[in-house]
Parts: structure tokens; sequence; C-alpha cells
């Protein structure tokens, strides 16, 4: 069975600090890799994926995210954090077949 | 180009009422997904789709039935609604196995 972890229910950073939202996963086979964004009231937004290839994957809005094999993590990360990227940050894993697991999501607050 | 949208976008049923959720998609994809979320629990997919004509039980698809008459539409049905129903109910649509795009979401309470 495929599994994804966020451990953490809240990051709190301040404005232009780093950001780093956690993730890790569990599976046979090999991973394909996906985080989203979910602002208030709406549907969830594509950030990035990782497939194959290189481990570090940039993606929309400044954001990137490292997939690393050993650790079976996938973190994002964002060098300078916004106000407007105070939202709820999803991981999600899909293997083998069309079923994509969602990780129970961390909420980002970006202070001023 | 509209993307994903869902119809309604809010509801309020009655236990034992029956209702549908329409989802449409202008992106010409193959793939459609019914989820629903939960506090805490993230996405849980409820059924999908492969192409028109096809359907596939997720992980909760108890309670759920769904149709694909046509390649744009998706359908999520409600037979006999109970509050464990109550949820945001999120359709997804996908060109390939990869990125899904997501509707605006339609939430449902079953009192």
């Amino acid at each position: 069975a495929q599994s994804v972890a966020q451990p953490e229910d809240q990051v709190n950073v301040a404005e232009g600090n780093p950001l780093t939202v956690k993730c890790t996963y569990s599976v046979s086979g090999n991973p394909y890799l996906f985080w989203y964004v979910q602002y208030p009231n709406r549907g969830l937004q594509f950030l990035l994926k990782y497939i194959t290839g290189d481990n570090l994957v940039k993606g929309s809005y400044g954001f990137e995210a490292e997939f690393n094999k050993s650790q079976t993590s996938f973190h994002l990360k964002k060098p300078s954090a916004l106000v407007s990227d105070s939202a709820l940050y999803f991981c999600a894993l899909r293997a083998a077949g069309n079923k994509l697991t969602f990780g129970g999501g961390t909420r980002v607050l970006v202070k001023p | 180009n509209a993307g994903v949208t869902q119809t309604p976008k809010f509801r309020v049923l009655k236990t034992g009422q029956s209702m549908t959720l329409l989802c449409a998609q202008d992106m010409n994809h193959e793939y459609m997904y019914w989820y629903r979320q939960d506090p805490g629990m993230g996405l849980r997919l409820i059924h999908y789709s492969v192409g028109e004509g096809t359907t596939a039980k997720g992980e909760v698809p108890d309670g759920y039935n769904v149709s694909r008459l046509k390649k744009q539409n998706f359908l999520l049905g409600l037979e006999s609604a109970a509050p464990s129903q109550t949820s945001v109910y999120f359709c997804a649509s996908s060109l390939d196995r990869y990125e899904q795009y997501f509707g605006p979401g339609t939430r449902l309470t079953v009192t």
C-alpha cells in the first residue's frame, strides 16, 4: 500500500524567510510525486511534480522541491516566503495505476 | 476556457434524499476524478474514469455512484444521503496520469 505523510499540521514563517513544507512517502516501485496548493474556498492548484530525472524540481510561483530517494522525502521549498503564500499545501503520490494518494495537508502562515 | 466547473457550489440535503453533482471540463481530458475533502484527512478518491463510458472505484466509493456518458462530463450521485457524506467534493481532470486540474468544489451538508 502507498502512503503520504505530512508531519506538520501548520508551518509559521516570517515574510522573506525560507519556507519548507515536509513530505515523506511510502511505496513499492517508482513514485510520481506532486505538490498542490489550496487557497481558501478554492480547488487545488498544481505546483510541481517529480516523475524522473533531476532530484530538484522547479515549479510555479518560485517553489521547488527536492526528491530524496534514500530518505523517501519530497520536501517543498521556497527561498523567500510571501504573505500571499499563506495557504494549505498538499503532497501527493502516484505509484502504479491511476490512484493519487494525498497527504493530510500542511497549513502555511506567512506573517508580515 | 473555463477549465473544470462544478454544479452546484453549495447544497443542503436531508438524510435519505438524493442528488447529483455535475462536473464539466473543456480541456478534452481523458481522465476525470471525484474526491471528497474532510478536515485533517486530505483528499480521498471516490470514483474515477479513464475515458468516456468507463468508471472505476476509488478509495471510498460506498454510497456513491458515477457516470461518464460524455467525455466532458462526470456525474457523482448520492442515492440516499447520510450525515457522514457531509463534506466538500472536488472534481478533477487530467490529460494523462500526471497533474490533475481541480474544480472549485461543492460544499454538501447532510442534516
